[in-house]
């Protein structure tokens, strides 16, 4: 079975600093795409970034980056320089062998950035 | 473009009555995925339409059903509304069903509580 799991409930920040958000999957396909999908109180959900699992170079946008390790499937993601504005849940999420539009996602992580 | 949009955004129901959502996708998406969030379960995938046809299906009861219109424009109907029924309902679109890369576009959700 395809599942996503993203063991802490919680974390804060100081702004400007850096945080990470740990999630494990586990799937029998070598390749596949990855997700970190950002919801902010609004609700609205916004992906944040996204990885190719054969590309073994980490995927980058501005100060979100993420640490890819296939042989681990472990898929974290960095916030350099937190901002306010970056206090959401944030979700890690791929989507469903063979099941289209089908995303997994994980519990989800709530973060906290504190003035 | 215009982003994937939801009507409404809230809906107030009691228990046995039934709701109809709506979603309309961005512009040239052909799939439409619906999940439901809660506090408890998480993201939960309901079902997916893409080209006027369910391709997949969530684990939820019967209660629970979709279409897509000829513009891809999406509905889901729950009837019998139960009092877990209360939940964020996400509708989210996507150009290419078929492709593991399959980003999809969040709306900003219809939030139903039922009473």
């Amino acid at each position: 079975a395809q599942t996503v799991t993203q063991s802490q409930p919680e974390m804060s920040v100081q702004e400007a600093e850096t945080v990470t958000l740990s999630c494990t999957y586990d799937t029998s396909e070598s390749n596949y795409y990855l997700f970190w999908y950002k919801q902010p109180p609004s609700r609205q959900m916004i992906l944040v970034i996204r990885q190719e699992a054969y590309k073994q170079q980490n995927a980058t946008e501005n100060r979100f980056s993420v640490n890819f390790q296939k042989a681990a499937k472990s898929f974290s993601l960095k916030i350099s320089d937190s901002q306010l504005g970056d206090t959401a849940m944030y979700f890690c999420a791929f989507p469903s062998y063979n099941q289209g539009g089908k995303l997994i996602f994980g519990q989800g992580t709530e973060l906290s950035v504190k003035p | 473009k215009a982003g994937v949009t939801q009507t409404p955004r809230y809906l107030i129901k009691t228990r046995g009555q039934q709701v109809t959502l709506s979603c309309s996708p961005i512009s040239g998406h052909r799939s439409v995925s619906w999940y439901q969030q809660t506090p408890g379960q998480g993201l939960q995938f309901l079902f997916e339409y893409f080209s006027e046809t369910q391709r997949n299906k969530g684990n939820f009861p019967g209660r629970f059903s979709g279409r897509q219109f000829s513009n891809s424009r999406s509905e889901m109907n729950v009837s019998t509304l139960e009092l877990g029924d209360s939940a964020l309902y996400l509708c989210a679109s996507s150009l290419d069903v078929s492709s593991s890369y399959n980003e999809q576009f969040f709306g900003p959700g219809t939030r139903l509580t039922v009473l």
